[in-house]
């Protein structure tokens, strides 16, 4: 079965300092690996995602994420954080064995940005 | 172009009840997904509609029941409600050429 373990569930960074949210996977198959944030009482925006293209995948707002195949991982980095990324973000698998498009969450990483 | 919507934004309801929640997807999307998510959680998948068919589901008790129309609008069902159902319900959707999904802001149901 698929699964993701989002190894943090609190990060806190000085504003203006690298942002790492680290999340490992696990897949029977090759995967479809996505980040999601999702900002206080709000729905969930997408943020990234990797689908068997390049390795290190850029999204919005700054964030990037490296699929390593060799490490089950998908890291999320971001190198100066801001104020406004202050949110819950979860890492996300999708394993097109398993269904089509069913998506597994992490138990997400609440991102803190110090002042 | 509007994205995914979802009524109502709010809802109470009593142990016992049943109680109906709605999504639209966005437009050009025919597959239409509804995630539970607990406070403190992240979201657990219940079920998918595709061609007004329910594809997948989740780990869910069949009191959970959806139906998606012609137009590709869904809505989710939950009878004989509990105090656990209390959660925010998301919907997402998607097409079949692409693998992500996009949210809509959720239904926050409180069942006391």
């Amino acid at each position: 079965a698929q699964s993701v373990t989002q190894l943090d569930s609190h990060v806190s960074v000085s504003e203006g300092t690298p942002v790492l949210l680290r999340c490992n996977y696990s897949s029977s198959y090759s995967p479809s690996l996505f980040w999601y944030v999702q900002h206080p009482n709000k729905g969930l925006q997408l943020l990234l995602k990797y689908t068997s293209a390049a390795t290190l995948v850029k999204g919005i707002n700054g964030f990037e994420a490296e699929f390593k195949k060799s490490e089950t991982s998908f890291h999320l980095t971001k190198p100066s954080a801001h104020m406004s990324d202050a949110a819950e973000y979860f890492c996300v698998v999708s394993d097109p064995y398993f269904g089509n498009e069913k998506l597994t969450f992490g138990t997400g990483t609440r991102l803190t940005i110090i002042p | 172009d509007a994205g995914v919507t979802q009524s109502p934004t709010h809802l109470i309801k009593t142990r016992g009840q049943q109680v109906t929640l709605r999504c639209s997807p966005k437009s050009g999307h025919d597959t239409v997904s509804w995630y539970q998510q607990a406070l403190g959680q992240g979201p657990q998948f219940i079920f998918q509609y595709y061609e007004e068919e329910e594809r997948q589901r989740g780990n869910f008790p069949d009191r959970f029941s959806g139906h998606q129309f012609p137009n590709y609008s869904s809505e989710l069902n939950v009878n004989a409600l509990l105090l656990g159902d209390s959660a925010l319900y998301l919907c997402a959707s998607s097409t079949g050429v692409r693998v992500e999904q996009y949210f809509g802001p959720g239904t926050r149901l409180t069942v006391t």
